[in-house]
């Protein structure tokens, strides 16, 4: 089955606590992003990366950090430094076709501050 | 002023009727647009592209303008399973292709 996977599906995060998810696609995507919902707001970017080893920050990167060692994974680590952390993560990936650009979706990651 | 705009609704419309969202945008550099159906905690799923004047896909009807800047979106025959939340995208290049979301309108199909 190819698509795109994250977990854990519901995340519970400490005070102070570092958190990270994860967020796999073996849909050979060279692009994947990272994206926060809350409830009444649109989704927002939080970092994106065009390549391996090359990533970029998004609108509202504060407080998280990212890598991406291989093509088909993008780990999101929510800091202790992201003060609001509690919100509904989807990561995304790209695929270009004809030179058009659509995104799809992983099934989110719902996180919660205890 | 957002660059991508809904009406958050609910828009609540019996079985079998026909239904039209709007969006408007506000960058004329957005070169595509897309239509997602987001359900109740899920992610969303794309429903439409709408690159050029627009799109037909069985009941769904997604066209846009460009001289007023907006995209609407038509649902004939109104499902019960087409209750969902409607997110409109927009695309535009800028050192990668900047997507924007709007908020989503939510749609309510009661029978």
């Amino acid at each position: 089955d190819g698509g795109i996977t994250q977990s854990p599906k519901y995340l519970f995060r400490k005070e102070g606590q570092n958190v990270t998810l994860s967020c796999e696609q073996n849909l050979n995507h060279d692009a994947m992003y990272w994206y926060r919902q809350d409830p009444g707001q649109g989704l927002r970017l939080i970092y994106y990366s065009q390549i391996v080893n090359d990533f970029q920050k998004g609108d509202i990167a504060e407080g998280y950090s990212v890598s991406r060692e291989k093509k088909e994974s993008f780990p999101l680590t929510v800091t202790s430094a992201q003060k609001n952390p509690t919100a509904f993560y989807l990561c995304a990936s790209n695929e270009l076709a004809g030179g058009k650009e659509t995104q799809y979706f992983g099934p989110g990651t719902r996180l919660l501050v205890l | 002023r957002k660059e991508v705009e809904q009406d958050p609704g609910p828009f609540n419309v019996p079985e079998g009727a026909t239904v039209a969202f709007n969006c408007t945008y506000s960058n004329s550099a957005s070169q595509s647009f897309f239509w997602y159906r987001q359900d109740c905690r899920k992610e969303p799923k794309l429903l439409m592209s709408v690159y050029s004047s627009g799109n037909e896909d069985g009941r769904f009807t997604a066209q846009l303008n460009r001289a007023s800047q907006y995209i609407s979106l038509l649902i004939r025959d109104s499902k019960l399973s087409d209750s969902a939340t409607y997110l409109c995208v927009s695309q535009r290049s800028g050192g990668y292709q900047k997507v924007t979301f709007g908020i989503g309108t939510k749609l309510q199909v009661i029978p």
